[in-house]
Order: structure tokens, then C-alpha cells, then sequence
């Protein structure tokens, strides 16, 4: 079984929809959690972080983060073309471990 | 400052060939990581480099690869005789050490390397 296991998609969704992403992992010890957005082409860049266990909510993005669960999602509201791309997990302990990144969501908006 | 920058962008070599990747990191942070990413998967860990020290290497990185960070500024990435299997986005990325958790890695755009 992998660290971190993330649904590859691809997801296609009509404009102005919820869109839901989702990561399960098995490290009890990770404590930072991340979501990345990869254009084709381009390296991923950071969307949102979340320490520990919670919500935290960033304009049209909300993550959230169950530690009971091991289980962490990204939501996109009222979804728009440009975000179609790949959605990243990622995740780190509180110590020097490097990111440990889940496979990736393909999302595709359509207009 | 532009940000991570990689270059080339793309490389195509022959089998049995030595490519060399080079990452130019956001000029304070400390540290420096090369992750290798290949379709449909996410970047997988390769190598990290605090300052000038290497500190940690993945099983992945066999002994074809070498990384070096001299100056504990740029880093390059060497591959020696190349496989088709090498063939990959690589990708380098950089943070402080310190609060990591919070701002994650600044990643560059990635050398995508065809082995043919």
C-alpha cells in the first residue's frame, strides 16, 4: 500500500459545479497537508496548506483535514475552466521528512 | 527573484548517453529537493540538499544518478548512461527549513528528459 492514495481521475465536471478531491494516507505521523495544482507541462504550485486536523477555507477552496479518518479533501466551488488541471495531495511530518505526494487528480471543467 | 529555475526545458537523448539538469533555487532558501515525476503519477522524492549537505537519498536514485549542490546554491542532477526507463519530467523545488509545513516547496517548471 502506497503513503498516500489519491483517485487519478480524469474528473469532468460543468462549469459553476462543487468539485470534490480526495486523499486517504496511512502515516500516522504526517501533520502538514497540502494541495498542489499542476498545469500540463508545468510544475505543481501551491494552493492551500492545512496543519493538523481542520478546516481552512481560501476564496473558492476549502480543505479539510481528518486525522481520526486519514483522510483529507480540497473543495472547489462554483468550478470555472481555468481550473482545469491536476490535482495534487501532499503531505510532510513535523520533522525533515521530505512531501510525499499522492498520484494526482486530472480535473476538467467544462464551459 | 523569478522564482525555481530549471533548465534545459527538454532533453532527448540516445541510450547509453550522460545528461546533466540544472536547478537554480529561489536565492534564500535553504534547502533543495529533485523529484522525479513520470504521467499519470505525482512527483516521487529523489534527493534534497540543505545548503551544500546532502541529507537524504531515495532507494530510487540508483547509482547512475548523482546530484551535487556545491555552493549550497544551484544544484545539477547527472544521469550516466542513460535508460529508456530514465525518461521523465524532472523536477527541483526549494524551501526554507524552517516552517516548511506552512509554505511548502516552490517547485520549478521541470527538464523533461526522452531517453530514445
Amino acid at each position: 500500500q502506497k503513503e498516500v492514495e489519491q483517485d487519478p481521475g480524469p474528473l469532468s465536471v460543468p462549469e459553476g459545479a462543487i468539485v470534490s478531491l480526495n486523499c486517504t494516507y496511512s502515516n500516522s505521523a504526517f501533520q502538514y497537508f497540502m494541495w498542489y495544482r499542476q498545469y500540463s507541462r508545468k510544475g505543481p504550485e501551491l494552493l492551500m496548506y492545512t496543519y493538523s486536523s481542520g478546516n481552512k477555507e481560501d476564496g473558492r477552496f476549502t480543505a479539510q483535514v481528518d486525522k481520526s479518518s486519514k483522510y483529507i479533501s480540497l473543495f472547489i466551488r462554483d468550478s470555472q475552466p481555468s481550473d482545469s488541471a491536476t490535482y495534487l495531495c501532499a503531505m510532510m511530518d513535523a520533522g525533515n521528512t521530505p512531501l510525499v505526494f499522492g498520484k494526482g487528480t486530472r480535473l476538467s471543467v467544462i464551459a | 527573484d523569478t522564482g525555481v529555475s530549471q533548465n534545459p526545458r527538454h532533453k532527448i537523448t540516445k541510450r547509453g548517453q550522460n545528461v546533466t539538469f540544472r536547478c537554480d533555487p529561489i536565492s534564500e532558501h535553504n534547502r533543495l529537493y529533485w523529484y522525479r515525476q513520470t504521467l499519470g503519477q505525482g512527483p516521487e522524492f529523489l534527493t534534497y540538499f540543505q545548503n551544500e549537505a546532502q541529507l537524504e537519498k531515495s532507494r530510487l536514485l540508483s547509482d547512475r544518478f548523482s546530484a551535487e549542490r556545491p555552493k549550497g546554491s544551484f544544484s545539477t542532477l547527472e544521469i550516466q548512461r542513460t535508460e529508456q526507463g530514465d525518461s521523465a519530467m524532472y523536477l527541483c523545488a526549494s524551501s526554507l527549513a524552517a516552517g516548511q509545513g506552512k509554505t511548502g516547496y516552490t517547485f520549478g517548471s521541470g527538464t523533461r528528459l526522452t531517453v530514445v
